[in-house]
C-alpha cells in the first residue's frame, strides 16, 4: 500500500543544519515533495524532486533521494528561527492524481 | 505566481447550518483541485478530487451528500459542508494543480479555512 513515514519531531540549534528524513513505500512514485506548514496556515511547496534524480539543491535546501531504499531527506543549512514549522514529505504515485502525505515533522529551533 | 486563495479563512457556525468554502487559483488555470481535511497535529486527509466540468471523485469514507463540491470554472472550486455538526469542525485546505505545468505536476495549496461548528 501507499505509506509515507517521517519522524514527528526534530529539535535543532539555530545556525546548525536540520535534516528531516522520510521513507515511502510506493516504488512507482514519480514525484516526491517537501511542503512547509506554519501555524494556522496552508502548505507551502518548498521543493520537489523527480524520481530519476538523486539530489537537488536550492539555496539552503538540499534534497537527497535514495530510490533503492525509498528514502528521502531534506537538509536545511544554517537553520533560522523562521524555519520553525511542520515539514511534510509527500509522494505522488505513477499515474495517480493523489499526493500521499506523511504525518509531518515539527521542527523546533533552539536559541 | 501560483497563488491559491481560500475564503473564508475562518468561520464559526451553528449546528445544522451549511457552510460554503471557496478555493480560487488566482494566476493560473486549474482543471483539477483537491480538498483536504486536517485534524490537529495530524497530516492532511484527501477528501475529494474536483475536476472542472465534471463530478468530483470522493475518497472512501467521505460522504458526498454531506460535502458537496462544485468546480464550475477553471479557477474556482467550492466545498459546501451541509448540515454541519461539531464533528465537522476542522481545518479544510484546498489545492490546485496548474494545468499548464504538466511536467512538474505541482499542487499549490490555499491558506486553509478553519471551521468551527458550535
Amino acid at each position: 500500500g501507499e505509506d509515507v513515514e517521517q519522524s514527528l519531531f526534530l529539535s535543532v540549534r539555530e545556525g546548525d543544519s536540520s535534516v528531516i528524513n522520510c521513507t515511502y513505500t510506493d516504488s512507482s512514485s514519480t514525484y516526491l515533495y517537501w511542503y512547509k506548514q506554519e501555524p494556522g496556515a496552508g502548505l507551502q511547496l518548498l521543493t520537489y524532486i523527480f524520481s530519476n534524480m538523486d539530489m537537488k539543491q536550492d539555496q539552503r535546501l538540499t534534497v537527497l533521494l535514495n530510490k533503492k531504499d525509498k528514502h528521502l531527506s531534506l537538509r536545511i543549512a544554517d537553520t533560522q528561527t523562521g524555519d520553525s514549522a511542520i515539514y511534510f514529505c509527500a509522494e505522488r504515485p505513477y499515474r495517480d492524481d493523489k499526493i500521499i502525505f506523511g504525518k509531518g515533522t515539527r521542527l523546533h529551533i533552539l536559541p | 505566481g501560483a497563488v491559491v486563495s481560500q475564503h473564508p479563512s475562518r468561520v464559526i457556525c451553528k449546528s445544522g447550518t451549511s457552510v460554503k468554502i471557496e478555493c480560487r487559483s488566482l494566476d493560473f488555470q486549474a482543471t483539477t483541485m483537491f480538498w483536504y481535511r486536517q485534524f490537529p497535529k495530524q497530516s492532511l486527509m484527501l477528501m475529494a478530487t474536483s475536476n472542472e466540468g465534471s463530478k468530483a471523485t470522493y475518497e472512501q469514507g467521505v460522504e458526498k451528500d454531506k460535502f458537496l463540491i462544485n468546480h464550475a470554472s477553471l479557477t474556482l472550486s467550492t466545498l459546501t459542508v451541509t448540515s454541519a455538526h461539531p464533528e465537522d469542525s476542522s481545518f479544510y485546505i484546498c489545492s490546485a494543480r496548474d494545468s499548464q505545468r504538466f511536467y512538474t505536476d505541482t499542487q499549490y495549496f490555499g491558506p486553509g479555512t478553519r471551521l468551527t461548528v458550535l
